[in-house]
């Protein structure tokens, strides 16, 4: 089975443009989730959706991060415009109840912010 | 203070030794815990979940200590294979992950 699926793999973009990731989660699972993991900071919860509705987007940094799940298959999350310290991997994750607890990451987009 | 806090080491080991470390949690109320291991440039993947009466898997053995607010990971005979990071996590309606011990085993 696929797993979860994340492009791009890797970005250097400058700062002020857009910046646009995207996940596609495992097939059936309903919770969806987007992490940002830093040295300084680790691994830290930015939003979360279950059925394609975002249920908890406390951990969304500001105003120019935002993410979409326009369908069960498929969610974006948009940086703009960019800052250096948007640098970081961002992971997307998915899960189902009947995993337990158990969620699975994509292999990240490693982005950069010149 | 921190949901999820660890020690960060490193901790560096020779293969075949025993290593443990553990990791604290702030809410009283959490229910459930679980260790998951990140490989370098790699994603978190669960390792195990953590049970009230502790549990192994192999070499790894897990324990809670709710009175204390506290889990352990001990790995026993270590291997090369074994060098990693190790998150904690726990789940009180979100899953909160600590940053990680890393564990280096040397052969």
């Amino acid at each position: 089975d696929a797993g979860v699926i994340q492009s791009p793999r890797h970005e250097v973009t400058e700062m002020g443009q857009e910046v646009t990731l995207r996940c596609k989660p495992i097939s059936g699972h309903d919770y969806l989730f987007w992490y940002r993991q830093t040295m300084m900071r680790g691994l830290e919860l930015l939003i979360y959706f279950n059925n394609n509705v975002p249920i908890d987007d406390s951990g969304m940094p500001e105003d120019r991060f935002s993410a979409k799940m326009p369908n069960a298959s498929f969610s974006t999350l948009k940086i703009q415009p960019s800052e250096p310290r948007d640098s970081a991997v961002y992971f997307c994750a998915s899960n189902h109840p009947e995993t337990g607890n158990t969620i699975y990451f994509g292999e990240g987009s490693w982005l950069t912010v010149v | 203070r921190k949901e999820v806090e660890q020690d960060p080491g490193p901790f560096n080991v020779p293969e075949g030794a025993t290593v443990a470390f553990n990791c604290t949690y702030s809410n009283s109320a959490s229910q459930s815990f679980f260790w998951y291991r990140q490989d370098c440039r790699k994603e978190p993947k669960l390792l195990m979940s953590v049970y009230s009466s502790g549990n192994e898997d192999g070499r790894f053995t897990a324990q809670l200590n709710r009175a204390s607010q506290y889990i352990s990971l001990l790995i026993r005979d270590s291997k090369l294979s074994d060098s990693a990071t190790y998150l904690c996590v726990v789940n009180d309606y979100k899953l909160s992950f600590g940053a990680g011990t890393t564990v280096t085993v040397r052969a």
